[in-house]
């Protein structure tokens, strides 16, 4: 079974740009969470989309958002990027019930300039 | 809100030595526990897993019990090898908790973890 994939992998984006990344969760997974990994935060919960819904949102500010597609697959998106959004963005993804063991994909790494 | 704490690393072994890192959680429901790895340059990869007191997780010669007296999930391993060396991360799922805790992992500050041959 193939695991979770994100793209792009890397990017270089300049402040005040927005930016759309993807992940693909295992298939039968109707769960997708996603995280920013900093050294000085560690990993932050951002936001969580199950069946096209969020459930659950962490502590970002509005610029931070997403959503599921009715195949499970999931977009955030980050507008008027700031110098502190650079940043490992993760998404995990999981069945959605019962104690929450996520799988999670390689990551997408973001740099802004 | 929950937490959870780790030992400060980094930790420096010989291989072959014997591994002990230390979790310890708050939560204010049932949490399911878990450990993640992380090699360089790669997402997370779940090490093990417990969901009830008592309950012992175990893979690839690594060991957590589940401690509710203590509220601690210690990874520990017999014999490390050069290829353990990561950052490894205890964390805890409230699912019965409700709203605030769907699809969230509490993540530890993470360990970081080096054996030399």
């Amino acid at each position: 079974k193939a695991g979770v994939t994100q793209t792009p992998r890397y990017l270089i984006k300049t402040r005040g740009q927005q930016v759309t990344l993807s992940c693909s969760p295992i298939s039968g997974h109707r769960s997708v969470s996603w995280y920013q990994q900093t050294p000085g935060q560690g990993l932050q919960f951002l936001f969580e989309y199950f069946s096209e819904t969020q459930r659950n949102k962490g502590n970002f500010p509005g610029r931070f958002s997403g959503r599921q597609f009715s195949n499970s697959r999931s977009e955030m998106n980050v507008s008027t990027l700031e110098l502190g959004d650079s940043a490992l963005y993760l998404c995990a993804s999981s069945l959605g019930l019962d104690w929450y063991e996520q799988y999670f994909g390689p990551g997408t790494r973001l740099t802004v300039t | 809100g929950n937490s959870v704490t780790q030992m400060e690393g980094p930790v420096t072994l010989s291989e072959e030595a014997f591994l002990t890192i230390n979790c310890t959680y708050t939560a204010t429901g049932y949490p399911s526990l878990f450990w993640y790895v992380q090699y360089p340059g790669e997402g997370l990869q779940l090490l093990l897993k417990a969901t009830k007191a008592d309950d012992k997780g175990s893979n690839k010669g690594f060991e957590a019990t589940y401690r509710k007296e203590t509220t601690s999930f210690h990874l520990e391993k017999g014999s490390v090898q050069v290829s353990d060396s990561a950052v490894y991360f205890c964390a805890l799922s409230d699912y019965n908790a409700g709203g605030t805790s769907y699809g969230k992992l509490t993540f530890g500050q993470g360990t970081i973890l080096t054996v030399h041959p």
